[in-house]
């Protein structure tokens, strides 16, 4: 079967680092995926690795390790609208999501 | 930029009425998907289609029935609703060979009564 683990929650503040990890188990696997939601918004697409290693999109970045089925999301210089929740997705035979990850920011 | 559109962004149903979830995209995708999202359960795949009257089933399809007449139309179906199908239902679209953004509706809230 396929799943997926990340943390259900994230502290961290206004200006900081913060990386939401992502393990992985699927029968095949082409690539993960990250997409945020907002409180009562559809979720939306961030970025995505097919590859090792780290891709970079302004101040969010994504990382992928296949050896170790393992990812992450890094969003340096938070601000307060980066308070979502954060959804790790991996495309194997299907689509598969996590079961997200609640930022909190602190100002 | 792609536009995914779900019927009703809210819905109020009795238990064992059949309900009918549409959804409809105008990017000419070939792919489709449903899933429901629960607190703390995350995004659950019940169907998904490759084609024209193509169906997959995810990884919760029991009570669920879908139907792909059209490349840019896919319903979902709750041939007798329950309880426990009270749920946010977000529909999804992707072009063939690039699976990896999926372009979400706004999603359905559905109480079943």
């Amino acid at each position: 079967g396929q799943s997926l683990e990340q943390p259900s929650e994230v502290t961290a503040v206004e200006g900081a680092i913060v990386q939401i990890n992502c393990t992985y188990q699927t029968s095949g696997f082409y690539g993960l995926s990250w997409y945020q939601q907002h409180d009562g918004g559809a979720p939306t697409f961030l970025s995505y690795n097919a590859l090792d290693g780290l891709e970079e999109t302004g101040r969010f970045s994504s990382f992928l390790s296949r050896s170790d089925s393992y990812g992450y999301l890094l969003l340096q210089e938070l601000q307060m609208k980066d308070s979502a929740s954060y959804f790790c997705a991996v495309k194997g035979d299907k689509i598969i999501f996590g079961k997200g990850t609640r930022l909190h920011i602190l100002p | 930029d792609v536009k995914v559109t779900q019927s009703s962004r809210y819905l109020v149903k009795r238990t064992g009425e059949k309900v009918f979830l549409e959804c409809v995209q105008d990017m000419d995708h070939e792919n489709m998907f449903w899933y429901r999202q629960d607190p703390g359960l995350g995004l659950r795949l019940i169907y998904f289609s490759y084609d024209v009257k193509m169906k997959e089933k995810g990884d919760i399809p029991e009570g669920y029935s879908v139907s792909r007449e059209k490349k840019e139309r896919f319903s979902l179906i709750l041939e007798s609703a329950s309880t426990n199908q009270t749920s946010m239902y977000l529909c999804a679209s992707t072009a063939q060979g690039a699976n990896e953004k999926l372009f979400f509706g706004s999603g359905t809230q559905l109480s079943v009564l």
